[in-house]
């Protein structure tokens, strides 16, 4: 399974966008990149995924670089209520296992 | 509505019973996932499962239990024999295809006194 480093934390003003990045760099050709967020004390929210294109859909965009090495999460105007913990997984090609790392935690400030 | 339900949200036990989690999704998932949460730490893996009648190991198995009779249902048994069972726990499904997300429960908070 391709493991993911993420940084600790991330600050981020209010209304700015939020750019989180991970490196996936043993990712595998047929694995995808995941991306979920866990508001405290609550189960994890989906956010989007993606294989080779960049992808977007209303709540962010996702920046995956061509030798898919490294991917970014885009929040495109942040809001307090985007202050979470966020996680970047790479699902398992052969099997469904899907495995978290511990994520980076977004403070976003008025 | 369609999801997954996990119960109770707080479950206290004394030391050495064993407890069981319910996990119940009604979204037709084939795959479904435990993971525990200590305070300020990450998501770990305990148990998943493919189908029906199957379930594998993940990282942190020792001292759980799982079984998968109905597609549905997942339930997870924490032992006696897990050492420091106080923590979140999380149930997800997904549909089991490699481009599909997971959706969560929102968590039982087991405390063991």
């Amino acid at each position: 399974d391709a493991k993911t480093t993420q940084p600790t934390s991330m600050d981020c003003a209010e209304g700015r966008a939020a750019n989180l990045p991970c490196n996936h760099s043993t990712i595998s050709g047929n694995e995808y990149v995941y991306w979920y967020r866990q508001i405290h004390s609550q189960g994890p929210q989906y956010i989007i995924h993606g294989l080779k294109n960049n992808e977007t859909n209303e709540m962010a965009s996702l920046i995956i670089t061509e030798d898919r090495k490294s991917s970014t999460l885009i929040l495109p105007h942040a809001t307090l209520r985007d202050t979470a913990v966020y996680y970047c997984i790479v699902r398992g090609a052969n099997t469904d296992k899907l495995i978290f790392g511990t994520g980076t935690r977004l403070q976003v400030f008025p | 509505d369609g999801g997954i339900t996990q119960s109770p949200k707080y479950l206290f036990r004394k030391e050495g019973q064993n407890v069981t989690l319910s996990c119940e999704q009604n979204l037709n998932h084939d795959a479904m996932y435990w993971y525990r949460q200590d305070p300020g730490q990450g998501l770990r893996l305990i148990y998943y499962s493919q189908i029906v009648n199957d379930f594998q190991k993940g990282d942190i198995a020792e001292g759980y239990s799982v079984s998968r009779e109905k597609k549905e249902s997942f339930p997870l048994t924490v032992t006696s024999a897990q050492k420091n069972p106080t923590a979140f726990y999380l149930c997800a499904s997904s549909r089991g295809k490699l481009d599909t997300e997971a959706f969560f429960g929102q968590g039982t908070r087991l405390t063991v006194v």
